[in-house]
């Protein structure tokens, strides 16, 4: 199994361009999530996806479009981006039930908006 | 609502010294408890979890964390670090009474730094 994949491993955008952040896992796990990391802040949830077509807000959504149209898959949208959204992005992928559960994380991909 | 505090946000041991970490949460359920390490530019990866039974529990690389309803903590330990921990470790309690939607919630993090 390669886990939980993200492409591309860093990127520069200038304000107002629009990309896609790619994140796949071949677990099978219903439960996907988009994390942002910033220094002193910990990781801030962006959206979630519990299944194929199921998607929801976190914490910090805006700015952020994503899609569930199958279970690999969970890409993240930005549509405008500005200087705040300068991040290091996760994905993650959630696997079993009450003491088995797990989130497996992707190595994350680096993000300067300038 | 469910909340993890992680006091001291950098850490410096010695190579050979004990590492301790402290998180502390707020929850109104009996929480699932996880400790999760990032290693520079990587991803982060599951050390150890709490969910139900014994209160220590061990996880990968000689680390343990031991529950304690009384004090709501879950305090990392490792008896003797050694150089290849210096990481950031997170501390996160999940909502896992909200169902199919329950989330991790995290604290801010702790950087560990190893000394020779």
């Amino acid at each position: 199994n390669a886990g939980v994949t993200q492409t591309p491993k860093f990127q520069v955008l200038k304000t107002g361009q629009s990309m896609t952040l790619q994140c796949a896992q071949d677990m099978n796990h219903e439960y996907m999530s988009w994390y942002r990391q910033d220094p002193g802040m910990g990781l801030r949830l962006i959206h979630y996806s519990v299944g194929a077509g199921i998607t929801d807000q976190g914490e910090v959504p805006n700015g952020y479009n994503v899609s569930r149209s199958t279970t690999e898959d969970f890409p993240l949208r930005l549509l405008s981006a500005a200087p705040s959204q300068t991040s290091v992005y996760f994905c993650a992928s959630r696997g079993g039930t009450g003491a088995t559960e797990t989130q497996y994380f992707g190595p994350g991909t680096r993000l300067l908006v300038l | 609502a469910q909340s993890v505090t992680q006091l001291g946000s950098h850490v410096s041991v010695s190579e050979g010294a004990l590492v301790l970490l402290r998180c502390n949460y707020s929850s109104s359920v009996p929480p699932y408890l996880f400790w999760y390490v990032q290693y520079p530019n990587q991803g982060l990866q599951l050390l150890l979890k709490y969910t139900t039974g014994a209160t220590l529990v061990k996880g990968i690389n000689g680390f343990e964390a031991e529950f304690k309803k009384s004090e709501t903590s879950f305090h990392l330990t490792k008896p003797s670090a050694h150089m290849s921990d210096a990481a950031e470790y997170f501390c996160a309690v999940s909502d896992w009474n909200a169902g199919n939607n329950r989330k991790l919630i995290w604290g801010l993090g702790t950087s560990l730094a190893v000394n020779p």
